[in-house]
């Protein structure tokens, strides 16, 4: 089945650096990603979803200058934390829409981000 | 100032047992409803879903019950297993429309199954 890697699965950065997550889906095209933050003990939420080629679409309160997402082709969406803060330490996870209905997306593995 | 976010309800069972996990969804336009499990550190994992025309789904060990009129959704897994001890979210989606694909995932209940 659709398979797409998330690296790296865990990054720790200093105050103040950038940190880049990549997902890149493997034997397919992803024209679609969704990016999530989650953090500990609590549930998903969306921050945006990136089409390849355009801009990403980003959801309420997030930071579209803070969280730079880039889907240039088809098979490497990135999303790059600026000027990272201890607040933003969460667990980060791409999620590729490779169908319809329920079962029709495929999640990163997760990027365990935590800046000190 | 540290952030205080809600804690997942936990749900303790004996190995063997049936679990049952409830979960209330807003959107009553979704089109489709899915459980996912989630173990520590990775990714959901797909489990089962359910159109939002319809009322029940069975798969292997695990039953989806939608009840659109109290927007109430559950996940029943049946002979639970260590193995089974997860996260397990409710997510919902539509097929059309601005928010086309976007999932709006659930609380999450927190399972852990006792040998």
């Amino acid at each position: 089945g659709a398979v797409v890697s998330q690296h790296p699965s865990r990054v720790i950065c200093k105050s103040g650096t950038s940190v880049k997550i990549e997902c890149r889906s493997l034997d397919f095209q992803a024209t679609t990603m969704f990016w999530y933050r989650q953090f500990p003990k609590q549930s998903l939420m969306l921050m945006a979803t990136s089409n390849e080629g355009s801009k990403a679409t980003y959801e309420q309160g997030v930071e579209k200058d803070k969280f730079l997402i880039n889907h240039a082709s088809l098979t490497l969406s990135t999303l790059t934390v600026t000027s990272a803060h201890p607040e933003d330490s969460s667990f980060y996870i791409c999620s590729a829409l490779t169908g319809t209905g329920g079962n029709g997306y495929t999640f990163g593995s997760g990027t365990r981000l935590t800046v000190v | 100032g540290e952030s205080v976010g809600l804690h997942l309800p936990t749900l303790s069972v004996q190995e063997g047992d049936n679990s049952i996990i409830n979960c209330a969804y807003s959107n009553s336009a979704s089109d489709y409803f899915i459980w996912y499990k989630q173990e520590s550190g990775k990714g959901p994992q797909f489990i089962i879903d359910i159109r939002s025309n319809m009322d029940k789904r069975q798969g292997q060990r695990v039953t989806v019950l939608l009840n659109k009129t109290v927007k109430h959704l559950s996940l029943q897994i049946a002979a639970t297993q260590p193995g089974d001890s997860a996260v397990y979210f409710c997510a919902d989606t539509r097929t059309g429309g601005t928010s086309y694909g976007k999932l709006t995932f659930g609380q999450g209940t927190i399972l852990t199954v006792h040998p």
